[in-house]
Order: structure tokens, then C-alpha cells, then sequence
């Protein structure tokens, strides 16, 4: 079975904070996704990448950045926290083929206050 | 651009019984992929069910169906016998068939089914 995790479950920052949230998988995929999920809205892309250090913009990149050194491995970066970036965040993996699913992981409940 | 519409953002079931969840779509092209993802309180995501748009036939899975009305750009979740672990957000989603940044997923808003014993 496809795993995915992330570093936490539950992150509490300050504003002006750098964060980084890790995402692990191990299934070789090559295409790696950034979510936020916030009630009312669903799931909105923040940022992509589709190989190792090949990244792409989502739908709302602004005050995030990303990072994929290795295959297995894409971070997102908040240069630095604001309020309104507390959320609920998900990663999610899939393979480069026309093999559509995503594969999510558990997500990481970030405040920020 | 295409855009995905889940109407109902609470719906609820009693248990054993039937229920359907409502998508509607936009979009200009004729080959893509529709998808039903679920989400339980504290749980990882997981996928549901799948629609090729090319294939006429509804899918199924198991106590899960759809359908797939695709002149009305119309994409239904059916939940037969339901039970208490079927509670959950239900997200609707459709994706170009293309690599790259064509082929992200667009999720719709979600849909909370409640299950009442």
C-alpha cells in the first residue's frame, strides 16, 4: 500500500515564524501535491511538483514556497506565519503515468497565533 | 477553467438506508476523469470511487455507485446500506486526463454525511 505521512499532526506557531512541514512517501511517485483544506472551501492547490526539484504553482502559492531535494521527500515552506495561514494542510502523491489517483496523507493542523 | 459544485454541504442518512450525494461540473472538454474521495473526522483521505468519461457504464464499488450523467455534466454518489463508518466529508473531483499541471485535480467544496443509527 501507497503510504504518505507528514512530519506532525498538530503544530502550534507564532506569527513571523518560519515553518516547515515535511511530507514523506514511499511508493516512487513522481508527482508530489500541497493542499489547504479550510471549512466551506475544500481543498485548494497550493503548490505542485512533478520530479525532484521541479515545482509548480497551485491555485494560492503566495506567502508559501516549496522544496523537493529527493524523490520521496517535498516540503512546504512558510517563510513566515501569518494568522490567516492557519489551516489545515495536506499532501498527497501519484505516480507520472495517466494513473490518476492521489494518495493523501494524514494532514498537519497548523495554528498559528 | 473548470470548476466543481457539491450543492448539499450537510446531508444525513439513517443507517441501512440509502443516500445520494450531488456534483455538478463545468467543463469544455470530452475525455477526463471524475473522482468521489472521502474523508472521516481525524482520517487520512481516501478514494471512493472512479469515472472515465469515455466509459458509459457507471462504476461500482460494492455499496458505492455513481452516476454519471455526462450531457448534464452530472456526477452522483450513491451509498447503499449505509453504515456508521460511512460518515465523513465526501469530495467530488475531476481531473483532465493530461500529465503535468493540466491534469491537477479540482476538488469541490465537500459534502458532510451524517449517519444515524
Amino acid at each position: 500500500d501507497v503510504k504518505v505521512t507528514q512530519s506532525s499532526r498538530y503544530l502550534v506557531k507564532r506569527t513571523g515564524e518560519k515553518v516547515f512541514l515535511e511530507c514523506v512517501q514511499d511508493m516512487d511517485h513522481e508527482n508530489m501535491f500541497w493542499y489547504r483544506q479550510d471549512p466551506g472551501l475544500g481543498l485548494r492547490l497550493i503548490y505542485f511538483s512533478y520530479d525532484v526539484k521541479m515545482k509548480e504553482k497551485g491555485d494560492i502559492p503566495e506567502g508559501y514556497s516549496v522544496s523537493r531535494e529527493k524523490k520521496e521527500r517535498f516540503s512546504l515552506i512558510l517563510e513566515s506565519a501569518s494568522t490567516n495561514q492557519t489551516s489545515m494542510y495536506l499532501c498527497a502523491s501519484s505516480s507520472g503515468a495517466i494513473s490518476y489517483e492521489q494518495y493523501f496523507g494524514p494532514g498537519t493542523r497548523l495554528t498559528v497565533t | 477553467a473548470q470548476t466543481v459544485t457539491q450543492s448539499q454541504p450537510e446531508m444525513s442518512v439513517q443507517e441501512a438506508e440509502t443516500v445520494t450525494l450531488s456534483c455538478t461540473y463545468d467543463t469544455s472538454e470530452s475525455d477526463y476523469y471524475l473522482f468521489w474521495y472521502k474523508q472521516p473526522p481525524s482520517r487520512q483521505m481516501i478514494l471512493v470511487i472512479r469515472q472515465e468519461a469515455y466509459k458509459q457504464q457507471n462504476a461500482t464499488e460494492n455499496r458505492f455507485s455513481v452516476n454519471f450523467q455526462k450531457a448534464a455534466k452530472s456526477f452522483s454518489l450513491k451509498i447503499s446500506d449505509s453504515q456508521l463508518g460511512d460518515a465523513a466529508m465526501y469530495f467530488c473531483a475531476y481531473r483532465r486526463p493530461n500529465l503535468g499541471s493540466q491534469g491537477n485535480l479540482i476538488f469541490g467544496k465537500g459534502t458532510k454525511l451524517s449517519v444515524k443509527p
